[in-house]
């Protein structure tokens, strides 16, 4: 079966680091992305792994390891409106993408 | 404005009534997807299309679901006799599919409240 785990809630402080985990098993793989999702939005696209390793942009980071089936979402200089879910999916052999429940992050000061 | 817009955004309906959702992708975009989302969970897939050719519909989706996109642009949701069960956000998703790449775009969703 297709499947996609992320942890339930992560709290952080304002200003630091924090890591989300995701790991997957799915029929084929196109690539993986990361949204972000307020609470009463739609999500919001952040990033896109395809090969292995680290792509940057700005604050957020996303990783990928296609053999261990493993990225991560790093998020550096935690800012109170980065309270959020933050959302792992696949992209199967169809294009069509499988979602994880999502990651809730809470920022306190 | 050229993203993805959903109509109506809020629906508070009876339970057996029917209901229907519009969503109009962005122009160029040839795929159209629907989901369902319930707090705490990810997007649930319903269904979706390329251009007019619905290619797939989840098995958990009940037969008073129904979904169209006449001539490859706009699409509708339809729920018929209601069920409080199917409050829930809908979201409409529109993508334009590569060789490599498949960012999906998402509308502001429909949150619909079965009473």
């Amino acid at each position: 079966g297709q499947n996609i785990d992320q942890p339930t809630e992560m709290t952080a402080t304002e200003g630091a680091i924090v890591q989300i985990n995701c790991t997957y098993q799915t029929s084929g793989f196109n690539g993986l992305f990361w949204y972000q999702q307020h609470a009463g939005e739609a999500p919001t696209f952040l990033s896109y792994n395809v090969l292995d390793g680290l792509e940057e942009k700005g604050r957020f980071s996303s990783f990928l390891s296609r053999s261990k089936g493993y990225s991560y979402l790093l998020l550096k200089e935690l800012q109170m409106k980065d309270s959020a879910s933050y959302l792992c999916a696949v992209s199967d052999s169809n294009y069509q993408l499988i979602w994880g429940a999502g990651t809730k992050l809470i920022i306190k000061p | 404005d050229t993203g993805v817009s959903q109509d109506p955004r809020h629906k508070i309906t009876k339970r057996g009534q029917n209901v229907t959702f519009r969503c109009d992708p962005i122009s160029e975009h040839n795929r159209l997807y629907w989901y369902r989302q319930t707090l705490g969970q990810g997007p649930e897939f319903l269904t979706y299309f390329q251009n007019e050719a619905q290619l797939e519909k989840s098995r958990l989706l009940s037969d008073r679901f129904s979904a169209e996109r006449p001539k490859g642009s706009f699409s509708t949701l339809e729920i018929q006799r209601t069920e409080q069960g199917d409050s829930a956000m809908y979201l409409c998703a529109s993508s334009l599919v590569s060789d490599t790449y498949n960012e999906q775009f998402f509308g502001p969703g429909t949150r619909l409240t079965v009473l």
